[in-house]
């Protein structure tokens, strides 16, 4: 069965830094998502991104944070400058064309901020 | 904003018996839910849907009922097995052409042997 892959599983940065978080896609899906999930908090909505472009955003995703799907397989969230309340689990998804089957999620790439 | 509010943070259940998890929302706009299941470090599993047309919606040994009057849904398993111990997430959606969720805090559901 397709995956969504994600790397790496866990990453530990500094304050400040910039991180790039990588997501592998279902090959034949056409919206992406990057979705983030504080400990103990709701899984949240961060961006959505449909033809090569964003289609919505939620007020997280500030200038900080930027997507790109640079040769039409990796899908990836960049943080700029890291900050502590930025530790969270950040999920990829996609889905081809519908809701039917929900989105596919990614196992998660598990940002630890220090 | 809880737009999804899952108030049930656990729910302990014996094998074999009925596991009932509860779903609240405040967006008028949303026409399709979504339960998802979370085991520890893996991402959502989708697990079932139904529309805003409908009132129930059934997939084996789960069932999801809509209430759009009281803006509640519910998520029946029955029997209960322990594999289905995990964090079930409740998620919304408006419509519109990007297929955006807004999720709730999700409810841990352990199933004793």
């Amino acid at each position: 069965e397709p995956e969504v892959t994600q790397t790496p599983s866990h990453q530990v940065t500094q304050m400040g830094q910039e991180v790039i978080l990588r997501c592998v896609p279902i090959s034949n899906h056409l919206y992406f998502y990057w979705y983030r999930q504080i400990l103990g908090q709701k899984v949240e909505f961060l961006v959505s991104f449909y033809n090569n472009e964003i289609s919505e955003k939620s007020e997280i995703f500030d200038d900080q944070f930027s997507v790109e799907r640079p040769d039409g397989s990796n899908f990836t969230l960049k943080i700029r400058s890291t900050k502590l309340e930025d530790s969270a689990m950040y999920f990829c998804a996609g889905t081809r064309d519908s809701l039917n089957y929900g989105y596919t999620f990614g196992s998660g790439t598990r940002l630890t901020v220090v | 904003d809880q737009q999804v509010k899952q108030n049930s943070p656990s729910l302990s259940v014996q094998e074999g018996r009925i596991s009932i998890l509860n779903c609240d929302y405040t967006n008028s706009m949303f026409d399709y839910f979504l339960w998802y299941k979370k085991y520890p470090a893996e991402g959502p599993t989708f697990l079932i849907s139904i529309s805003s047309i409908k009132d129930k919606n059934e997939d084996g040994r789960f069932t999801v009922f809509l209430n759009k009057s009281a803006k509640h849904l519910s998520l029946h398993i029955v029997p209960s097995q322990p594999g289905d111990s995990a964090v079930y997430f409740c998620a919304g959606n408006s419509g519109g052409s990007n297929y955006k969720l807004t999720f709730g805090k999700g409810t841990l559901l352990t199933v004793n042997p």
